[in-house]
This record gives C-alpha cells, structure tokens and sequence, in this order.
C-alpha cells in the first residue's frame, strides 16, 4: 500500500498562471480532504468529499476548485494563482476505526511557492 | 468559536528526558481528540485518538490523557529520542468525517 500520494512534490508559479495538484489513495476510503498549513497556523480546510461524486467547501475555499474523479483521486486546482496561495497542500484520507473515530491519514505535501 | 491551543510553541530537551505537551480546546460539540506527529517535510501521522469517555491512552513511548471537564490533553513523551524531534499536533474532532480543528503545533527538538 502506497498510503496517501501526492504530486507534484514542489512547484513554482507566476501570479495568474494556473495548475492542478494531484491525490490519490489506495486504501479504499469513501472520504477525502484538501489542506493547507501557512506558518504559525494550524492546518486549515479546504474542501472535503465525503464520497465519490460529492464535494463540499471548508474554511478555505476561495480561489480553489476540486475534483473527485473516482473514489482513489481527489483533486485540487487553482485557477488563477495568487501569492496569498503560497503554502504546503495537504491531501488526506479517512477511515472509521474503533467504531466511532475516523482516523485521518495523510500524504507527503505539495510545496506550493506563488511568485 | 472552535479553538484548539497548544502550549509550548517550542521545547528543547535532552536525549533520554520526558515531556509533556498541553493542548486546550474549546471545541463544541465535542466527538474526539487526536495528538498527530509531523516530520519536518512530511505529513502528520496519527499517534492516538481519544473519545469522550477515555482519560488515557498509549502508543510506545507516548501517552495521551484527556480531561473532557476542563477540556484538556497532554501528551507525555518518555524517554526521549533524537527521532522524536518534530512538530506535535493536537486535533480536536467537532463531529462528523470532516470537522477537524488543527491546533498550531508544538515544535519539539531532541538534543544529543
């Protein structure tokens, strides 16, 4: 099992220039989320799929769209990048366990710099 | 408004010493709590989870303990390692798959 798969690993945009990071998951999980994490805060939501078909908006969301193309990948774009989007991206996955607790595995991070 | 706050912002320590990381919530309604590790450069990784009803629980070298009346947590480390040297955070969960609150962290170094 590879876990949780994140690309690219880091990128260097120009304010207005557009890209698409990739998620993917092979652990069979219905839901999956889209993170940031800025310096001296802590990880903020972007969107989440509960289920493949389904998106929803976090904290976050402007700026950004999603894609859940089938139940393993999970997609974030930004349209037209801004230096305020300048971050480490998280994609993450859940699985209930005990349960009652959904336990949150994440990917490696996409090193996003906006220029 | 849900807050989840860590205290140290930071910690040194030397190899083979304990310590205790604080972690205060303000997180309604309350489904569970969740101490992650992060690596610098990786994702977090999940050490525990607790529920309501749990005071405490382990995982190797790390304890967490939760007191759901004053809406608190710890996470003691014993006997430090050098691999121990990451970012702590505390995750409070406000019900359901996707309202997580993130606290910022407690960055730990382990020094040889």
């Amino acid at each position: 099992n590879a876990g949780v798969t994140q690309t690219p690993k880091f990128q260097v945009l120009k304010t207005g220039q557009s890209m698409t990071l990739q998620c993917a998951q092979d652990m069979n999980h219905n839901s999956m989320y889209w993170y940031r994490q800025d310096p001296g805060m802590g990880l903020r939501l972007i969107y989440y799929s509960a289920s493949e078909g389904t998106t929803d908006k976090g904290e976050v969301p402007n700026g950004y769209n999603v894609s859940r193309l089938n139940k393993r990948e999970f997609s974030l774009r930004l349209e037209s990048a801004a230096p305020s989007q300048t971050s480490v991206y998280f994609c993450a996955s859940t699985a209930k366990v005990a349960g009652v607790a959904y336990e949150q595995y994440f990917g490696p991070g996409t090193r996003l710099t906006v220029t | 408004k849900n807050q989840v706050e860590q205290s140290p912002q930071s910690l040194i320590i030397l190899e083979g010493k304990n310590c205790t990381l604080q972690c205060n919530y303000t997180v309604s309604p309350f489904s569970n709590l969740r101490w992650y590790k992060q690596d610098t450069g990786r994702g977090p990784v999940s050490l525990t989870i607790m529920t309501f009803s749990e005071n405490t629980k382990s995982n190797g070298r790390y304890t967490a303990t939760l007191d759901a009346d004053t809406k608190q947590s710890s996470l003691h480390i014993t006997a430090s390692q050098l691999s121990d040297s990451a970012s702590y955070i505390c995750v409070v969960s406000a019900g359901g798959t996707y309202k997580y609150i993130f606290g910022t962290g407690t960055r730990l170094k382990v020094l040889a």
